[in-house]
């Protein structure tokens, strides 16, 4: 599996939008780009995945650039319940492993 | 509810004591998974399972033995605890496609 990079941290003001860049340069053809959040102690939580197509779901959006080695999820309006790590991870969905490997994260502050 | 369940959420063990953590899951789920999380860190893969009677190593194996009988259980077993094995361990599960892996609420576990 590809690996990737994610800021260490961010913030963002409540209300605004909160843009989590993630690099990805060595990703190969057939592997999806997902995300995950971690609130507090609590298990990750699925948020959106992506091939090459940009991808929007209730929670957020996921803009893959043309040549896919870089990501950028969005998540449109921060609330203070956003506050979370926020896990970049590329893998294949026709890898008969189904290894799912975690990196350090971007931990994202939503300010008042 | 449908989704993974653990137990026990919270456990202090001593050293060289064994003990089995739980997992189970509702959905049918083919593949299932243990992460052990340290405090401030990532997760990390210990063994995952693409169905039953299949197991395989992950990223920190060591102290840790699975098995999988059923296609909803899938247990985590360490055989003789060691203070460095504190932390907290989350179960998650997915289809095969590994689209939208469910994690668990996590077993805080610590060896003392």
């Amino acid at each position: 599996d590809a690996k990737t990079t994610q800021p260490p941290s961010m913030d963002c003001a409540e209300g605004r939008a909160a843009n989590l860049p993630c690099n990805h340069s060595t990703i190969s053809g057939n592997e999806y780009v997902y995300w995950y959040r971690q609130i507090h102690s609590q298990g990750p939580q699925y948020i959106i995945h992506g091939l090459k197509n940009n991808e929007t779901n209730e929670m957020a959006s996921l803009i893959i650039t043309e040549d896919r080695k870089s990501s950028t999820l969005i998540l449109p309006h921060a609330t203070l319940r956003d506050t979370a790590v926020y896990y970049c991870i590329v893998r294949a969905r026709t890898d008969s492993s189904y290894k799912l490997i975690f990196g350090s994260g971007t931990r994202l502050l939503v300010r008042p | 509810n449908a989704g993974v369940t653990q137990t026990p959420k919270f456990q202090v063990l001593k050293t060289g004591q064994s003990m089995t953590l739980q997992c189970a899951q509702d959905m049918n789920h083919e593949y299932m998974s243990w992460y052990r999380q340290d405090p401030g860190m990532g997760l990390r893969l210990i063994h995952y399972s693409v169905g039953a009677g299949i197991t395989d190593q992950g990223e920190v194996p060591n102290g840790y033995n699975v098995s999988r009988s059923t296609t909803e259980d899938f247990p985590l077993r360490l055989l003789s605890a060691a203070p460095s094995q504190t932390s907290v361990y989350f179960c998650a599960s997915s289809y095969s496609n590994g689209y939208g892996y469910t994690f668990g609420s996590g077993t805080r576990l610590t060896v003392v």
